[in-house]
C-alpha cells in the first residue's frame, strides 16, 4: 500500500530564504507526481506535476526534483515571501490505469515578513 | 488552466438532512472525478472515483449509502449526503481529470459542511 509522507509537518522562515520541502513515498512504481498548494479553508492549487520519466520541473521560484526510484520527491523555493505562507501537498499517482492520487502529510509553511 | 467549480462553497444544515454537492468542470470534459474529505490540519481522504456513466467506486470504509456520488455528464458530478449527522462535517473537495495525455488533475475549491 502506497504511503506517502512529507517533511517536516510545519516550518517557519524568514522572508528571503531558500527554502526545501520533502516528500517521500513507499512505492516507486509511480504514474506521477503532483506538488499542490492550499490555503486555509480554501481548495488545492496545483504548481508542478512531474511525469515519472522526468527529472524535474521549474516554474518560476519553483523547482519540483523526483528520484523515483529512492521514493522522494523535493520542492524547492527560491527567495521566499510571505505570499508564499500556506500549506503544500505532494500527491502521487500508482501506474495501475486508475487516476487515483495519494496525498501526503502536508507540510505548513509560514514565511515571516 | 483548467477551471473546477463547486457549489455549494459552504452550507449548513440540520442533523438528518440530505445535502447535495455539485463538481463541475467548466472549459473541459472529464470522463473520471473524485471527492475528498478534508478534517482540520489533515490530509486529504479520498472518498471515491466517480466516473462518467457508470457507478462510483468506494474506498474502503466509505458508506456508499450515506454518500450518494451521481456522474451524469462529462461535467458534472454531485455528491450526496444522506441523513447527515455532525460526524459528517467537514471539508468535501472534489477534482475533475482531464483527458489529455498527462491526465492532470484540477481540484474544485471545496465545501465546508456544516451539520448542527
Amino acid at each position: 500500500k502506497q504511503e506517502v509522507t512529507q517533511i517536516p509537518a510545519a516550518l517557519s522562515v524568514p522572508e528571503g530564504e531558500n527554502l526545501v520541502l520533502n516528500c517521500s513515498f513507499t512505492d516507486s512504481a509511480i504514474y506521477n507526481l503532483q506538488w499542490f498548494r492550499q490555503d486555509p479553508g480554501k481548495g488545492l492549487t496545483s504548481l508542478l506535476l512531474i511525469q515519472s520519466s522526468q527529472r524535474e520541473q521549474t516554474s518560476g521560484r519553483l523547482n519540483a526534483s523526483l528520484d523515483k526510484s529512492s521514493g522522494r520527491s523535493t520542492l524547492y523555493i527560491a527567495a521566499s515571501q510571505p505570499g508564499d505562507s500556506a500549506t503544500y501537498l505532494c500527491a502521487v499517482r500508482q501506474t495501475s490505469g486508475t487516476y487515483k492520487y495519494i496525498f501526503g502529510t502536508g507540510t505548513r509553511l509560514k514565511v515571516l515578513a | 488552466g483548467a477551471v473546477v467549480s463547486q457549489h455549494p462553497s459552504w452550507v449548513i444544515c440540520k442533523s438528518g438532512t440530505s445535502v447535495k454537492i455539485e463538481c463541475r468542470s467548466l472549459d473541459f470534459q472529464a470522463t473520471t472525478m473524485f471527492w475528498y474529505r478534508q478534517f482540520p490540519k489533515q490530509s486529504l481522504m479520498l472518498m471515491a472515483t466517480s466516473n462518467e456513466g457508470s457507478k462510483a467506486t468506494y474506498e474502503q470504509g466509505v458508506e456508499k449509502d450515506k454518500f450518494l456520488i451521481n456522474h451524469a455528464s462529462l461535467t458534472l458530478s454531485t455528491l450526496t449526503v444522506t441523513s447527515a449527522h455532525p460526524e459528517d462535517s467537514s471539508f468535501y473537495i472534489c477534482s475533475a481529470v482531464t483527458s489529455d495525455l498527462y491526465n492532470e488533475q484540477f481540484f474544485g475549491p471545496g465545501t465546508r459542511l456544516t451539520v448542527l
